[in-house]
């Protein structure tokens, strides 16, 4: 089974912190992504990387950078966490362009700006 | 611009009854999914769609592929308790680029 773990459950921060949310996934999936869920919204990708050190931005970058150093490891950097910024961001993996394959999910990381 | 619109969003039925989730994109795509989500938890897949008129079946759930219409239904039969989820659609719009626009989800509640 497809296994996609995120850092933290639950995290609070204030308001200009630098903030990481790590996710590591075991499946050997080139693609990575990094989405944000707000209700009414549904899931907005926020970047996403298709190999070692590439990453392209989604439809909502302002705000978020992202690194990925290792195949296995994404990270999203929020470099100055504002209150808006308060959401439930997801993460995902899948194998790249292989027809029939869907997109495996994270946990899910809830963080609340203060 | 690329859109995804999922009806109806709030979705209340009761045991035993049948319904239909509708899900509308803007332009041309081939490939469509379906996602689970229950309170708290993550995403879970349910279908890939890849072609016109693609139908796959799981259970109490079918969903459908009409790429001419640009519509997919998800059809719950005889639904039961703990089908009570959101139900997500996304679509790749560009095949190849790995990008998913997602729906705003449609909350189902099923009623005993």
């Amino acid at each position: 089974d497809v296994k996609v773990t995120q850092s933290s459950r639950y995290l609070v921060k204030r308001t200009g912190e630098k903030v990481f949310l790590e996710c590591v996934q075991d499946m050997d999936h080139e693609n990575m992504f990094w989405y944000r869920q707000d209700p009414g919204l549904g899931l907005r990708l926020i970047y996403f990387s298709y190999d070692v050190k590439m990453k392209e931005k989604g439809d909502i970058p302002e705000g978020y950078s992202v690194s990925r150093e290792k195949k296995e490891r994404f990270s999203l950097i929020l470099e100055s966490a504002s209150t808006n910024q308060t959401s439930m961001y997801l993460c995902a993996s899948s194998l790249l362009s292989v027809a029939e394959e869907t997109q495996y999910f994270g946990p899910g990381t809830r963080l609340l700006v203060l | 611009e690329l859109k995804v619109e999922q009806n109806p969003l709030f979705l209340s039925m009761q045991e035993g009854k049948n319904y239909t989730i509708y899900c509308n994109y803007s332009t041309t795509s081939d490939r469509l999914y379906w996602y689970r989500q229950d309170p708290g938890k993550s995403l879970e897949s349910l279908f890939v769609l890849l072609s016109n008129g693609a139908v796959k079946q799981e259970g109490r759930l079918m969903a459908s592929l009409d790429t001419k219409a640009r519509l997919s239904t998800l059809h719950i039969t005889a639904a039961v308790h703990d089908l009570s989820a959101t139900y997500f659609c996304a679509v790749e719009f560009n095949f190849g680029n790995e990008k998913l626009t997602f729906g705003t989800g449609t909350r189902l509640t099923i009623i005993p």
